[in-house]
């Protein structure tokens, strides 16, 4: 079946460190989504890619960045974890062109900053 | 620019009675609407997504939603609650024909009573 999947599913950090979020997908979409979500505001936008060679800042960009290896991997990376980048992060997927942009989800990583 | 508002950060019933979650939502544009659900330590499953060629739409689960344009309100129903519907829904709104941008609402936790 085509899918979303992300690696890792859990992660605990110190503050400080470096860490990278990786997703990969198999539904040939040209659109890729990071998100997180912490309890009682929903999902946010972090960053979005409508392809390969195009990176958009999302609704809460800061202290994170990505990057779009190619179609199927886009990855999220904190430069220096701070412990209120604790929450669940969810990578997804849409296909360019559609009316109803529907997104398809990973199954979520869970990351804790100590 | 869309927005999307959740009424209740919580609903509880009865197993066997009607479910309703409230979803008001604004648009510049003719908008997209879609009703994820998340169960526990779960990623996010489309339930349903409204298109324009019908205002009552049916979903996965026996669930349906209402599209009523005077009211600005994509409300979703189940006529009889199963314990299994206990999960967190939520209601998403995207222009189309704007910046094809996806906002999450805030979520309604459903509660399912024996």
């Amino acid at each position: 079946d085509a899918d979303v999947t992300q690696t890792p599913r859990n992660r605990i950090t110190k503050t400080g460190k470096r860490i990278m979020l990786e997703c990969s997908q198999t539904k040939g979409h040209d659109r890729m989504y990071w998100y997180r979500q912490d309890p009682g505001l929903g999902l946010r936008l972090i960053y979005y890619s409508f392809d390969v060679k195009d990176i958009n800042k999302g609704e809460i960009s800061d202290g994170y960045s990505v990057s779009r290896q190619a179609q199927a991997k886009f990855s999220l990376s904190l430069e220096s974890a701070i412990p209120n980048q604790t929450a669940l992060y969810f990578c997804a997927t849409s296909a360019m062109g559609t009316v109803y942009n529907e997104q398809f989800f990973g199954p979520g990583t869970r990351l804790t900053v100590l | 620019a869309q927005s999307v508002t959740q009424l209740d950060s919580h609903v509880s019933v009865s197993e066997g009675t009607p479910v309703l979650l409230r979803c008001n939502y604004s648009s510049s544009y003719s908008p997209s609407l879609f009703w994820y659900v998340q169960h526990p330590n779960k990623g996010l499953q489309l339930l349903l997504k409204y298109t324009s060629a019908a205002t009552l739409v049916k979903g996965i689960n026996g669930f349906e939603a209402e599209f009523k344009k005077s009211e600005t309100s994509f409300h979703l129903t189940k006529p009889s609650a199963h314990m299994s519907d206990a999960a967190e829904y939520f209601c998403v709104v995207s222009d189309r024909g704007g910046d094809d941008k996806i906002i999450f609402g805030k979520g309604t936790r459903l509660h399912i009573l024996p």
